[in-house]
């Protein structure tokens, strides 16, 4: 079945430093990317998104590029902030045969950004 | 302001007592959804909704129930939970199934003893 898979955390960087979370996944179908972020005590919230291969989505900036040829959804942003603290998720729905409007996530990245 | 709530936010239980998680939308979207979330599994589906009476199964339905006689609303039913449903549940909802952004609760922690 499809799934997708996260670098573990947690990811500990400096403020400014440059942010690289892998994902890649596995998907029958043509499936859509999504990066989705939870702050402490809260719910997900969508990051970005890219519906279909060579797409890139960008929010905040933070970026994603949708690359099937290796089949990666990574996530970049150049100079992060303390603010940027959360965990990250990266997903996937596959709008094929049956859609049931499923998002699969991968397993959560914690991202801790230190002054 | 538009959003998803739920409630309780926090529940402690024991185990085989009957219990009901609210999720509420305003948005009159079509599609809602209860996930789960579990340290190193992420988030999986428990049940989703395409519309009003419209209900299926996600990924780990097991111990749990939906329905969906409004729209606006798609409560989560526990009718005897266990230790292993001790987990952080999440609504969601979209205007329709197919979407390019699900709106997610803030979350019920529950704990069953």
């Amino acid at each position: 079945g499809d799934s997708v898979t996260q670098m573990e955390g947690p990811v500990t960087l400096s403020e400014e430093a440059f942010l690289t979370i892998n994902c890649t996944y596995t998907a029958t179908g043509y499936p859509s990317l999504f990066w989705y972020v939870q702050y402490p005590g809260e719910g997900l919230q969508l990051l970005l998104k890219a519906t279909k291969a060579d797409d890139k989505g960008s929010n905040k900036g933070f970026e994603a590029t949708y690359r099937k040829e290796t089949t990666s959804f990574h996530l970049e942003k150049g100079s992060v902030q303390v603010s940027d603290s959360a965990v990250y998720f990266c997903a996937l729905s596959d709008h094929g045969r049956k859609n049931t409007g499923k998002l699969i996530f991968g397993q959560g990245t914690t991202l801790q950004v230190k002054p | 302001e538009a959003q998803v709530t739920q409630n309780p936010r926090y529940l402690i239980t024991v185990t085989g007592k009957k219990l009901t998680v609210t999720c509420s939308q305003n948005m009159n979207h079509e599609y809602m959804s209860w996930y789960r979330q579990d340290p190193g599994l992420g988030l999986r589906q428990i049940y989703y909704s395409m519309n009003v009476e419209v209900t299926d199964k996600g990924d780990v339905p097991e111990g749990y129930k939906v329905s969906r006689k409004e729209k606006r609303n798609f409560p989560l039913i526990l009718e005897s939970p266990s230790p292993n449903q001790t987990s952080l549940y999440f609504c969601a909802s979209s205007p329709r199934a197919v979407s390019y952004e699900q709106y997610f609760g803030p979350g019920t922690r529950l704990t069953v003893t």
